[in-house]
This record gives C-alpha cells, sequence and structure tokens, in this order.
C-alpha cells in the first residue's frame, strides 16, 4: 500500500462547480497536512496547510483533516478557469510525503 | 519573496554523460531538497541537505549524487545518465524546523536519449 493516495483524475468540471480533492494516508504519524497547486511547467506551490484534524478556510478554499479515518480533502468552491491545476496533498511527520496530484480542469 | 532557482528549464543529454543539475536560494534556508516528478508516482525525493556539506539519501538516491559547499546552493549529479532518469527535476528549500512549507524551483525537465 502506499503511503499517500490521490486519484489522478483528470477531473473536469464547469465553471462556477464545487470541487473536492482527497487524499488517504497510512502513517498515523502525520501531523501537518498540506495541497500545494502546480501550474503547467511550473514547482508546486503551497496553497494550505492544517496542523491535526479540522477545518481550514481561505476566501474559496476550505481544506479538511480527519485523522481518525487518514483522509484530507480540499474543496474549492466557485471554481474558476485559473483553478486549472495539478493539486498534490502532502503531509508530514519525520518525513516529507507527497501524493501523485490531480489533476483539475475548470471549463469556461 | 522567496525564491528559488534551477539552472536550466529543459535539458537533452545522452545516455553515460555526467550531469550536474544546479539549484540556489535566496532565503538563507538550511534544508534543501531534490525531487524527481513522474506522472501517477507524483513527487519522489532523491536527496536531501541539512545544512551545508550535509546530506541524507532520499527514497530513490541510486545513480544520483549531491553536493551542498553553499548554503545557498544544492546540486544533483548524475554520474552517468540513463534513459530511466529522463523526468521533472524539483528543487525545494525550507527553513530548519519549517514543519510545512517548501519552497519549490520551476523544475528542470531532463531528456536522456
Amino acid at each position: 500500500q502506499k503511503e499517500v493516495e490521490q486519484d489522478p483524475g483528470p477531473l473536469s468540471v464547469p465553471e462556477g462547480a464545487i470541487v473536492s480533492l482527497n487524499c488517504t494516508y497510512s502513517n498515523s504519524a502525520f501531523q501537518y497536512f498540506m495541497w500545494y497547486r502546480q501550474y503547467s511547467r511550473k514547482g508546486p506551490e503551497l496553497l494550505m496547510y492544517t496542523y491535526s484534524s479540522g477545518n481550514k478556510e481561505d476566501g474559496r478554499f476550505t481544506a479538511q483533516v480527519d485523522k481518525s479515518s487518514k483522509y484530507i480533502s480540499l474543496f474549492i468552491r466557485d471554481s474558476q478557469p485559473s483553478d486549472s491545476a495539478t493539486y498534490l496533498c502532502a503531509m508530514t511527520g519525520q518525513n516529507f510525503v507527497f501524493g501523485p496530484g490531480t489533476r483539475l480542469s475548470v471549463l469556461p | 519573496d522567496v525564491k528559488v532557482t534551477q539552472s536550466s528549464r529543459y535539458l537533452v543529454k545522452r545516455t553515460g554523460e555526467k550531469v550536474f543539475l544546479e539549484c540556489v536560494q535566496d532565503m538563507d534556508h538550511e534544508n534543501m531538497f531534490w525531487y524527481r516528478q513522474d506522472p501517477g508516482l507524483g513527487l519522489r525525493l532523491i536527496y536531501f541537505s541539512y545544512d551545508v556539506k550535509m546530506k541524507e539519501k532520499g527514497d530513490i538516491p541510486e545513480g544520483y549524487s549531491v553536493s551542498r559547499e553553499k548554503k545557498e546552493r544544492f546540486s544533483l549529479i548524475l554520474e552517468s545518465a540513463s534513459t530511466n532518469q529522463t523526468s521533472m527535476y524539483l528543487c525545494a528549500s525550507r527553513v530548519q524546523g519549517g514543519s510545512y512549507e517548501q519552497y519549490f524551483g520551476p523544475g528542470t525537465r531532463l531528456t536522456v536519449t
């Protein structure tokens, strides 16, 4: 079993849709949970992070962590074409581990 | 703004060549990382460095070596490039003790023919 699993997509949605991106993980030692966004031909950039379980909201983005289920989510409200990118979940305890990424396309 | 730069965006090398990938960061970060990114496999850690002249193997160090002579510079070396090393290479840096944020460079797309 991989340490972090993420549906690779691609996921295509119409502009304005609510997007849900998810990751599952196996290592209960993870404490910080992050979402990185990677535009084509660019390096990943940190979008949001959460420490331990709970929700965190930043504008149109909400990150959710459920440590009991080892499941994290990123919700994007009112999605825009500029949100089209690959979204990588990442988590860290002793080591930094990335999911493989989900490619999202938001169609105008 | 933190800036991480990589020496080349695109590189084409022949099998057996020695390849140097350079990474420079301007934020005085202690920690630096080299990853490769392949479709379906995500980012995989090759090597990292906690500080100058220190290095640790990551998950896939075979066929690679690194050098960190100065704090701002972390080099990845492919001693004898092979076609299975064709990939996107990403460098990142992080402040010592920073738990969650790594700052990435734009990546180097390496093709080995």
